[in-house]
């Protein structure tokens, strides 16, 4: 099956920690986005990538961030400077960025709550 | 400047009833492109449908349909006949050719009763 997998679904940190999330994909897409959702929000986009090895900041970068040593894999740290890191983090990946007729298509999503 | 504004927060219609959700976008780029997703409780989207700017065509899907107009800058979906599978965040976008971003609305909740 292909797919978007994010893990974990809940994830719980202490206050100045770092913590990484997985998104992984094998629909073997280009590019690669990641999304914060607050409650009764819409989405913001964070980070992104075209290719393996390059990325680049998107709305809400600061605290965040990224890597793209594979193409399947696009993981993201939350570090402690992000100050309001409680959200739903979103994972995306589409065929080719430069073309705007690439649609974007999610995965399921993880859960961090800061305590 | 571009946006995308739902101005419904939250829906709640009974079961079978018929329901839009509306989405007005701006934008000054000439091509562009549109699109619903559906957020069901489990969190992840779901993409439904993507108009680009030059197709004024409405669109059906089985209950969906979905209502373009170039003039008003509005891309609205409605359900037909409502179901309750049917409650869910529905989320309308839109993507410059420009910028390559995606810009969501705020979300429309859906509630539908039994």
């Amino acid at each position: 099956d292909g797919g978007i997998t994010q893990s974990p679904k809940y994830l719980f940190r202490k206050e100045g920690q770092n913590v990484t999330l997985s998104c992984e994909q094998n629909l073997n897409h280009d590019a690669m986005y990641w999304y914060r959702q607050d409650p009764g929000q819409g989405l913001r986009l964070i980070y992104y990538s075209q290719i393996v090895n390059d990325f680049q900041k998107g709305d809400i970068a600061e605290g965040y961030s990224v890597s793209r040593e594979k193409k399947e894999s696009f993981p993201l740290t939350v570090t402690s400077a992000q100050k309001n890191p409680t959200a739903f983090y979103l994972c995306a990946s589409s065929i080719v960025l430069a073309k705007s007729t690439d649609t974007q298509y999610f995965g399921p999503g993880t859960r961090l709550t800061v305590l | 400047a571009q946006k995308v504004t739902q101005a419904q927060t939250e829906i709640s219609v009974v079961e079978k009833e018929d329901v839009t959700l509306d989405c007005v976008y701006e934008t000054r780029d000439t091509t562009y492109y549109l699109f619903w997703y559906k957020q069901p409780p489990s969190g992840e989207l779901v993409f439904l449908i993507r108009r680009n700017s030059f197709d004024e065509q409405n669109e059906i899907s089985g209950r969906y349909s979905w209502n373009f107009q170039k003039s008003t800058s509005s891309f609205n979906f409605t359900i037909t006949a409502s179901q309750v599978v049917d409650s869910a965040v529905y989320f309308c976008a839109l993507r410059s050719v420009n910028t390559g971003k995606l810009i969501f609305g705020q979300g429309t909740t859906l509630q539908v009763k039994p």
